[in-house]
């Protein structure tokens, strides 16, 4: 398989449940990310794992919680969300680091996760 | 700081007619350009991409975009639009920072093909 996979495809839950999104990249790439894509609103950048550190962390709330065990998997995990935070969410991998210094790679992203928080 | 201004939010046109989609950005720092299309339920596709060298870049399914760095301008074209180019297309700049590349995306710019 190649590319980048995001499970599950959809995902409908409660405000106090507990749930995770997966995402999976095929790519080699030493960069995640976490996007969040709202109607009407730009594409929002959450978190960012480059080898595997979180590097970014744009105000998120902390009901969303990354996970980067390796440099092929990356994990958010969701607790007591808001009816607002339903959107897609998005994963992607790039080559950031290359022989030890910055590389510049497109993003390349999953097919997103559609979360519904009812 | 970077942003990116996709001014059209949809752009309705007719098969086999020719299309624009602008983009303007902003930028304190030198950036790469790239242009993402997003079809129904499915997640952001790379189109293009400038990097350096010919301010010219094509993609394989016949959309070009020109790198115009006095209007900070990245409009993306197609001289004869398909059924199929029906999408969501982002403009998006990139600059890297010591250990990520930072990207900014536009709000997007909806390609309705009527037959």
């Amino acid at each position: 398989e190649t590319g980048v996979t995001q499970t599950p495809r959809h995902l409908v839950m409660g405000m106090t449940n507990k749930k995770s999104l997966k995402c999976e990249q095929h790519l080699g790439h030493n960069a995640m990310y976490w996007y969040k894509q709202s109607a009407k609103k730009p594409l929002e950048l959450m978190f960012v794992y480059s080898l595997e550190e979180r590097v970014e962390n744009n105000s998120v709330p902390s009901r969303f919680s990354p996970e980067c065990p390796n440099s092929s998997h990356l994990f958010l995990h969701l607790h007591t969300l808001q009816p607002e935070d339903s959107a897609l969410y998005l994963c992607a991998s790039s080559q950031d680091i290359l022989g030890g210094s910055s590389y510049n790679s497109p993003l390349h992203f999953g097919n997103g996760t559609r979360l519904t928080v009812t | 700081a970077q942003s990116v201004t996709q001014l059209d939010s949809q752009v309705p046109v007719f098969e086999e007619a020719p299309v624009e989609l602008r983009c303007n950005y902003s930028s304190s720092v030198s950036v790469y350009l790239f242009w993402y299309v997003q079809y129904p339920n499915q997640g952001l596709q790379l189109l293009l991409k400038y990097l350096s060298g010919s301010t010219l870049v094509e993609s394989i399914n016949g959309f070009e975009a020109e790198f115009n760095k006095s209007q900070t301008s990245f409009h993306l074209r197609k001289p004869s639009v398909h059924i199929s180019d029906t999408a969501e297309y982002f403009c998006a700049v990139s600059f890297s920072l010591y250990n990520f590349n930072k990207f900014y995306f536009g709000s997007g710019t909806k390609l309705n093909v009527k037959p």
